[in-house]
């Protein structure tokens, strides 16, 4: 089945740009989305792409596929304190109905 | 975007008691629902697939007699975690699927503590 890797913990200055790093081990994932998670909180999705893109920008959000190499990553700019939180990257297939690989993660934090 | 909201929100109950936690899409229908659960500091674990009309689909290692899911209509599936003991203290989060999109809309979660 599927397995979503994350690092685990990221701590980056107000301002600056965050990196999460992804990487997932199926091909078939057509759907990999970017998930926030702040305390106590539910999901809220930030943004997803396509598998047959290699990147996608929406506002200070950029994800960016490399799928040969089965890696995504999504890039912060300007971060804020606001920012910080766990982000999930999270896999799918195109099958309705079928539920979404998560990794176990990462935790950004921002200091001012 | 869509709307699913989770009730209770968090809920504290005495070892083997039953607690119900309801996830209701509001502004559409979904035929299927997802149960997911979130130890502290770990990724979230799908637990089942809630179908409306007929039998939830349990992930490996999920006990069905102990987490009953009743999806009675296309706007609400339950989760009933019965006789709750304290290791099934966890997060415990919905998500429904808007078949049109094929697009997961999550619900806020449910913490469940159990005493």
């Amino acid at each position: 089945g599927e397995d979503v890797e994350q690092s685990l913990f990221l701590s980056v200055r107000e301002g600056d740009s965050s990196v999460i790093n992804c990487t997932y081990t199926d091909s078939s994932s057509t759907y990999l989305y970017w998930y926030k998670q702040e305390p106590g909180a539910g999901l809220q999705l930030l943004t997803y792409i396509f598998s047959n893109m290699d990147m996608k920008q929406d506002q200070r959000l950029t994800v960016l596929l490399n799928k040969k190499d089965k890696h995504l990553s999504l890039r912060i700019a300007d971060t804020q304190t606001g920012d910080s939180a766990i982000y999930f990257c999270a896999g799918g297939s195109n099958q309705a109905g079928t539920a979404l690989i998560f990794g176990k993660g990462t935790t950004l934090s921002v200091s001012s | 975007g869509a709307v699913v909201s989770q009730h209770p929100s968090w809920v504290i109950c005495k070892s083997g008691t039953s607690v119900k936690i309801e996830c209701r899409s509001l502004d559409f229908q979904a035929t299927t629902m997802f149960w997911y659960r979130q130890f502290p500091k770990q990724s979230l674990m799908l637990m089942a697939t809630s179908n409306e009309g007929s039998k939830a689909t349990y992930e490996q290692g999920v006990e069905k007699d102990k987490f009953l899911i009743n999806h009675a209509s296309l706007t609400l599936s339950t989760l009933t975690v019965t006789s709750a003991h304290p290791e099934d203290s966890s997060f415990y989060i919905c998500s429904a699927l808007r078949l049109a999109s094929n697009e997961q809309f999550f619900g806020p979660g449910t913490r469940l503590t159990v005493l």
